[in-house]
């Protein structure tokens, strides 16, 4: 089965310091792994992709398949990244439905 | 259109009452999702619809909630008999079959009073 968890439910750093928020999965086959971000009052939107390889907003994430983890780190966290921030999971075969972990709300402190 | 629509945006309605939430997903989105996010909690998988095949209904929590389709285009979620508990934000996405990503509306936020 789909499992996604985010051990951090709130996560609180000062402006300026390194961020990582936590995610681990359990899947049998090839997943796909990807981070959603939800600011206040707005809707949820995908922040990042693993297969993209791609930083946004100065977010990275490497899938580690050993751990099972899909950790997003920041270096230098900045105040307008507060937000609640959610791990996804989409099993191999295109069309199937995320599972999302519980989210981790992060808090940059000035 | 642009972005996925979701109405209504706020729905209060009394316990017991049926209500009718509606998406209309990304033009060319094949891919149609339906999730429930709840006070303090993450987002519950309800239903899902891929084309013209049956849609997943594996997350729907009771035989008061249904969703339907039509022309392979916009959605609706209905709960019958609404409860308490059904209070919540309910958001809709949509992909493309092909890519990875959702894009998400902007939710109904739904209240049972």
């Amino acid at each position: 089965a789909q499992r996604v968890t985010q051990p951090e439910k709130l996560l609180s750093v000062f402006k300026g310091a390194p961020v990582e928020l936590k995610c681990n999965y359990s899947y049998s086959g090839s997943p796909e792994l990807f981070w959603y971000v939800q600011y206040s009052r707005q809707r949820l939107q995908l922040l990042l992709r693993h297969i993209s390889r791609e930083s946004i907003k100065g977010f990275t994430a490497d899938l580690n398949k050993g751990e099972t983890s899909f950790h997003l780190k920041k270096p230098f966290a900045q105040e307008e990244d507060s937000a609640m921030y959610y791990c996804a999971l989409r099993g191999g075969n295109y069309g199937q439905n995320f599972v999302f972990g519980p989210g981790t709300r992060l808090s940059v402190l000035p | 259109g642009a972005g996925v629509s979701q109405s209504p945006s706020n729905k209060v309605t009394e316990k017991g009452k049926d209500v009718e939430l509606r998406c209309d997903p990304i033009s060319g989105h094949t891919a149609l999702y339906w999730y429930r996010q709840s006070l303090g909690q993450g987002l519950e998988f309800l239903i899902y619809f891929q084309g013209n095949s049956a849609p997943d209904k594996s997350g729907l929590p009771s035989d008061r909630f249904s969703a339907e389709r039509t022309g392979g285009s916009v959605s609706t979620l209905t709960i019958q008999r609404t409860q308490q508990e059904d209070s919540a934000v309910y958001l809709c996405a949509s992909s493309p079959v092909s890519s990875g990503g959702y894009t998400f509306g902007s939710g109904t936020r739904l209240t049972v009073v």
